[in-house]
């Protein structure tokens, strides 16, 4: 059962390197998101696709772009890393329907030096 | 001020204690609440999934919801030191905005053997 599998775990970047994280699931889920998980801060939604071909900005989704490249796959792309992009990042799916929990994924751990 | 407050603890207890977890929200227009547990360097797990006020009970978890004062609370009884993680609880609109979730900051959960 993989459920959410995001690749990678780990990754040091320097500032201003560019990365896509990716994300895929295999619940044929419909909806996918991608969140940051910071210190005091709780989950923070970045990006979200509500359905295959659509996305959407979250509560901070400056410095990041989206792909849905398909209904098992959503990636996110750091165009020009900073550290305060520094984080652990999550992906997360659920039914596209109101009675549906999300389920997420084990996250990327992202330092920018 | 928050939509969804948590206290972040963190909560110690002996290990066979009954343990209370607790959110108080804003919005009169959650209907759906959901508890997630996170440990370390994990994504966060759905524990139990609820809709509108009453009790949900699952094994040694029993989830509680009181609209009335806008306050979810999740119980564990006989408390083991698996239990040992961070809980996250979150909470969605009814019949619109299925892709908004809401989540409180977590409060972390230490039981001692």
């Amino acid at each position: 059962n993989a459920g959410v599998t995001q690749t990678p775990k780990f990754q040091v970047l320097k500032t201003g390197q560019s990365m896509t994280l990716q994300c895929a699931q295999d619940m044929n889920h419909n909806s996918m998101y991608w969140y940051r998980q910071d210190p005091g801060m709780g989950l923070r939604l970045i990006y979200y696709s509500a359905s295959e071909g659509t996305t959407d900005k979250g509560e901070v989704p400056n410095g990041y772009n989206v792909s849905r490249l398909n209904k098992r796959e959503f990636s996110l792309r750091l165009e020009s890393a900073a550290p305060s992009q520094t984080s652990v990042y999550f992906c997360a799916s659920s039914e596209r329907r109101s009675n549906q929990p999300q389920h997420f994924g084990d996250g990327t751990r992202l330092s920018i030096l | 001020q928050k939509e969804v407050e948590q206290d972040p603890g963190p909560l110690s207890v002996p290990e066979g204690a009954i343990v209370s977890l607790n959110c108080t929200y804003s919005n009169s227009a959650f209907q759906y609440f959901m508890w997630y547990r996170q440990y370390s360097r994990k994504g966060p797990e759905l524990l139990m999934y609820t809709y509108s006020s009453g009790n949900k009970e699952d094994g040694r978890f029993t989830a509680q919801v009181d609209k009335s004062s806008k306050y979810i609370s999740l119980f564990i009884r006989d408390s083991q030191p698996s239990d040992s993680a961070t809980y996250l609880c979150a909470m969605r609109r009814g019949e619109t905005n299925f892709n908004k979730f809401y989540f409180g900051s977590g409060t972390k959960l230490n039981v001692k053997p």
